[in-house]
């Protein structure tokens, strides 16, 4: 079972730059969230989206946008990259936002800005 | 606000003793809880979660956890450690008064086992 699938897996950008970050779930879940890691700091989120045609933002939103495009696809774009958002990012995705749904993680993209 | 402490960077036990990764917590209303395990270069993977009920909760690969709303603190643990535990665990919260679901997640701990 593939689960969450997160494109790409590393990426090297330069400040300024743009990008996407791709995510995609075959569990028919509901909910789905973008998080980055930084060392010591656990998980933060960033977006997340309780249902298709709706998001809404996390704990560290500035820079980043989303898109839920479909049930299975939630995209998080980087307009102007920054070196601070150097990070792992994670997608998550959940059946639903209640609260005896365990989230389900991709393995990650790992950013580095330049 | 919700929030986490993970009071150890690192927790190191021998294979065949017993492991415990500490965990407390704050909510304004009770409190859901979770264990997350982060192998290297891989995303986390659920452990066990609490809800209400029985105090002590069983999961994943021989783990458990205690609740303990006195304390506010949710220990994971298991009574015998093998050298593929050692990984990063993550401790989440989420308060049920929140109505959408946000984890809030500790630091994390690297349980190290030694052969």
């Amino acid at each position: 079972n593939a689960g969450v699938t997160q494109t790409p897996k590393f990426q090297v950008l330069k400040t300024g730059q743009s990008m996407t970050l791709q995510c995609a779930q075959d569990m028919n879940h509901n909910s789905m969230y973008w998080y980055r890691q930084d060392p010591g700091m656990g998980l933060r989120l960033i977006y997340y989206s309780a249902s298709e045609g709706t998001t809404d933002k996390g704990e560290v939103p500035n820079g980043y946008n989303v898109s839920r495009l479909n049930k299975r696809e939630f995209s998080l774009r980087l307009e102007s990259a920054a070196p601070s958002q150097t990070s792992v990012y994670f997608c998550a995705s959940s059946a639903g936002t209640g609260e005896h749904q365990p989230q389900h993680f991709g393995d990650g993209t790992r950013l580095s800005i330049l | 606000a919700q929030s986490v402490a993970q009071p150890e960077d690192q927790v190191n036990v021998a294979e065949g003793n017993p492991l415990t990764v500490k965990c407390t917590y704050s909510v304004s209303g009770n409190p859901y809880l979770f264990w997350y395990v982060q192998y290297p270069n891989r995303g986390l993977q659920f452990l066990l979660k609490y809800i209400t009920g029985d105090n002590l909760v069983k999961g994943s690969y021989g783990f458990e956890a205690e609740f303990n709303k006195s304390q506010t603190s949710f220990h994971l643990k298991k009574p015998s450690a093998l050298v593929s535990d050692s990984a990063l665990y993550f401790c989440a919260v989420r308060d049920e008064t929140d109505s959408w679901g946000k984890l809030q997640f500790g630091a994390g701990t690297q349980v190290v086992v030694t052969p």
